[in-house]
């Protein structure tokens, strides 16, 4: 079974409005953690933002936020403000504290187009 | 800032060859991973080191082995190349701990093999 979903394959937004990517997870372990990366065109994976599963509130870094509905299993990236350099491909990305060793484990990916 | 510098961007190479894929971090991290990125599937592990000389199996190590002789170095081995090895490589490193384990990539090798 997938544990990471992320069913848009690509997105379009207009710079300057806000844009919400989503990301189902499935988990048995209560202690987990949710990232999100961004891999622009250059190749490089770039940290975005990480969520506990023990967090009471959710994430923000900057512009990006992350909508945790923990009871739905989902982990959305908010991008408020769209920027042209906002294009890229978005990952979501889980990693299982207790069960998961070392692993991370990713999504399909979202591709992300800001129009101007 | 955290730098994981992989040798290669781009590297082409021809069915049955050895190819090596070096990445070399600078933060001293513990863990070190090797994914192959392929469109629709999104990151697979291949291998991860916690250690120096410690590695263990990801998801898809099929055809790949691995070395970590020091640290900062973990190098990818592909024995034998296929052309269904061709994909896009990405070296990452991370601490060891429970905040987060951020993990931190290289800008990945792009292999063809012809």
């Amino acid at each position: 079974a997938q544990k990471i979903t992320q069913t848009q394959p690509g997105m379009f937004v207009q710079e300057k409005e806000a844009v919400t990517l989503d990301c189902t997870y499935d988990t048995s372990d209560p202690s987990y953690g949710l990232f999100w990366y961004k891999q622009p065109s250059s190749g490089e994976m770039i940290f975005l933002i990480y969520q506990g599963s023990y967090d009471q509130q959710n994430a923000t870094e900057g512009r990006y936020s992350l909508n945790f509905q923990k009871a739905r299993k989902s982990a959305n990236l908010v991008i408020s403000a769209s920027q042209l350099g906002d294009s890229a491909m978005y990952f979501c990305a889980m990693r299982e504290l207790n069960t998961g060793g070392f692993k991370t484990i990713f999504g399909a990916g979202t591709r992300l187009f800001v129009k101007a | 800032d955290v730098k994981v510098t992989q040798s290669s961007r781009y590297l082409v190479k021809r069915t049955g060859e050895k190819v090596f894929l070096e990445c070399v971090q600078d933060m001293d991290h513990e863990n070190m991973f090797w994914y192959r990125q392929d469109p629709g599937l999104g990151l697979r592990l291949i291998y991860f080191s916690y250690d120096v000389k410690m590695k263990e199996k990801g998801d898809i190590p099929e055809g790949y082995s691995v070395s970590r002789e020091k640290k900062e170095r973990f190098s990818l081995i592909l024995e034998s190349a296929s052309t269904n090895q061709t994909s896009m490589y990405l070296c990452a490193s991370s601490l060891v701990g429970l905040a987060g384990n951020i993990q931190y990539f290289g800008a990945g090798t792009r292999l063809s093999v012809l």
